[in-house]
C-alpha cells in the first residue's frame, strides 16, 4: 500500500464553522506533512510531524491546528477560517524527516470558505 | 536565500514534439532535487530525485538531468497523457530536516 488517503475530498465551510481534515497512511512512514496550495501556485509547507511530534510550524495562523494521534494519522482542525484560506490542502508522508526523503502526497482536500 | 525557479510557466506542444523544462536553483549544499508531476485537483506524484551534477534518470518518455545550477526535464515524443504541471523542489538548507521548497511549476499541454 503506497497510498496517502485524505478525507473529505471537498469541503465547504462558513467562517464560523469548525471542521477537520483527515489524512491516513499505512506505509510505516514516520514523517507527515501538511501543505497548502492555491490555484496555479506551488504547494507551501504548513506543518511537519516527525515521530508524532510537531517539528516544524511555518508560522501558520492559529486558526489551523494540526494533530497527530498516532503514526498513521494526521488531522488538521479548522476554526474561524477566512475566505482567503480557500485552497487545496495536501497531506504527505515520507519514511522519515531526513534530507532527500521523497514525499508521497494524497489527492488533497479542496476547501472553500464562504 | 534558497530559491527555485522554473521555466517556462506554460508550454504547449504537439504530440511527438520533444522539448525540455528548466529548473534553476540557488541552494548551497544541494541535498537532492526532486521532480513531481501534478494533475489538476490531485496531489503531486513523485518522478525523480537527483543528487549530484551529471546524474541522469529516465522513466518512459521523461529524462531528468542535473548540473550545478539547474535541472532539465526532457520530454521525448510526448503524448496527450503527459499533459500536467511539472514541479521541481529542493530541501531548504537548514537544520530542520526535509522542508521542500517548490518552484512555480511548468504547465505542459500536449495536443493530439
Amino acid at each position: 500500500d503506497t497510498e496517502v488517503t485524505q478525507t473529505p475530498k471537498h469541503l465547504v465551510m462558513g467562517m464560523t464553522n469548525k471542521k477537520s481534515l483527515k489524512c491516513e497512511q499505512h506505509m510505516g512512514h514516520r514523517a507527515m506533512y501538511w501543505y497548502k496550495q492555491k490555484a496555479k501556485k506551488p504547494p507551501e509547507l504548513m506543518f511537519v510531524y516527525s515521530y508524532e511530534k510537531l517539528s516544524i510550524n511555518e508560522s501558520v495562523p492559529s486558526r489551523f491546528s494540526p494533530e497527530c494521534p498516532n503514526s498513521s494519522l494526521l488531522n488538521l482542525h479548522l476554526h474561524a477560517l477566512q475566505p482567503e484560506d480557500s485552497a487545496l490542502y495536501l497531506c504527505a508522508s515520507s519514511q522519515d524527516q531526513g534530507y532527500g526523503e521523497k514525499l508521497f502526497f494524497g489527492s488533497g482536500t479542496q476547501l472553500s470558505v464562504l | 536565500e534558497d530559491q527555485v525557479t522554473q521555466s517556462p510557466e506554460a508550454l504547449r506542444l504537439q504530440e511527438g514534439e520533444s522539448s525540455s523544462l528548466n529548473c534553476s536553483y540557488t541552494v548551497s549544499g544541494l541535498r537532492g532535487l526532486f521532480w513531481y508531476r501534478q494533475d489538476p485537483g490531485k496531489g503531486p506524484e513523485f518522478l525523480f530525485t537527483l543528487y549530484s551534477a551529471g546524474e541522469e534518470k529516465e522513466k518512459e518518455r521523461l529524462k531528468a538531468t542535473l548540473t550545478k545550477k539547474e535541472s532539465f526535464l526532457h520530454i521525448t515524443a510526448p503524448k496527450p497523457e503527459d499533459s500536467a504541471t511539472y514541479l521541481c523542489a529542493v530541501p531548504l538548507n537548514n537544520n530542520a530536516g526535509n522542508m521542500l521548497t517548490f518552484g512555480g511549476g511548468t504547465r505542459l499541454m500536449v495536443k493530439p
